[in-house]
């Protein structure tokens, strides 16, 4: 079946630590994208990329990298940098267009 | 930067009620599409509705756009325990990255 997997589902993080989220998709998708999500808010982009080695800056880039090297890899690492990181992270991919996304089923990060 | 506003943030009705959900948007949209999320989960892409349309529907589901007063609406008919989950709306302005709203979380009671 085709589908987007997000790994792990948890993750803790101690401080100063950087972490890198995993995202694969298997669905031919050219676009990837990478969301955070605060408790009771909506979602808000971190990055996304349209095509293999290209990604953009979202609305709260700073703190975290990314890379495509890969059409079905999209990770996202978060940094030391990132003074805020406990939220919930979801990746989701589209194919070019206005068509609709498809999430993962998100990672919960903590920093202990 | 957030471009969609959902009222009600929150609401609660009785099994086989309608249930009614806005979303509001301020600059100029390609699409307006709805998601849903059960608690903890990913979101579920539910319609998308085209700048040039005015009326969808899915099943149970019917959204309304009137790109005039940049609104939309989610129209879920003969609620059910299981549509208990928060709706956002999301609005693609161009490129193709969407930008969400807030949420309104739905609970839906037997």
């Amino acid at each position: 079946d085709g589908g987007i997997t997000q790994s792990p589902k948890y993750l803790f993080r101690k401080e100063g630590q950087n972490v890198t989220l995993s995202c694969e998709q298997n669905l031919n998708h050219d676009a990837m994208y990478w969301y955070r999500q605060d408790p009771g808010q909506g979602l808000r982009l971190i990055y996304y990329s349209q095509i293999v080695n290209d990604f953009q800056k979202g609305d709260i880039a700073e703190g975290y990298s990314v890379s495509r090297e890969k059409k079905e890899s999209f990770p996202l690492t978060v940094t030391s940098a990132q003074k805020n990181p406990t939220a919930f992270y979801l990746c989701a991919s589209s194919i070019q267009g206005s068509y609709g996304y498809t999430f993962g089923s998100g990672t919960r990060l903590t920093v202990v | 930067s957030q471009q969609g506003e959902e009222d009600p943030q929150a609401l609660s009705i009785q099994e086989g009620e309608n249930a009614t959900m806005n979303c509001s948007y301020k600059t100029s949209i390609n699409n307006l599409q709805w998601y849903r999320q059960n608690s903890g989960r990913g979101l579920v892409h539910l319609i998308l509705i085209r700048s040039n349309e005015r009326e969808k529907h899915s099943g149970r589901l019917r959204v309304t756009l009137d790109t005039s007063k940049k609104s939309s609406s989610l129209l879920i008919t003969a609620s059910r325990a299981a549509d208990t989950a928060s709706y956002f709306c999301a609005t693609d302005n161009q490129g193709g990255k969407l930008i969400f709203g807030q949420g309104t979380e739905l609970s839906v009671k037997p």
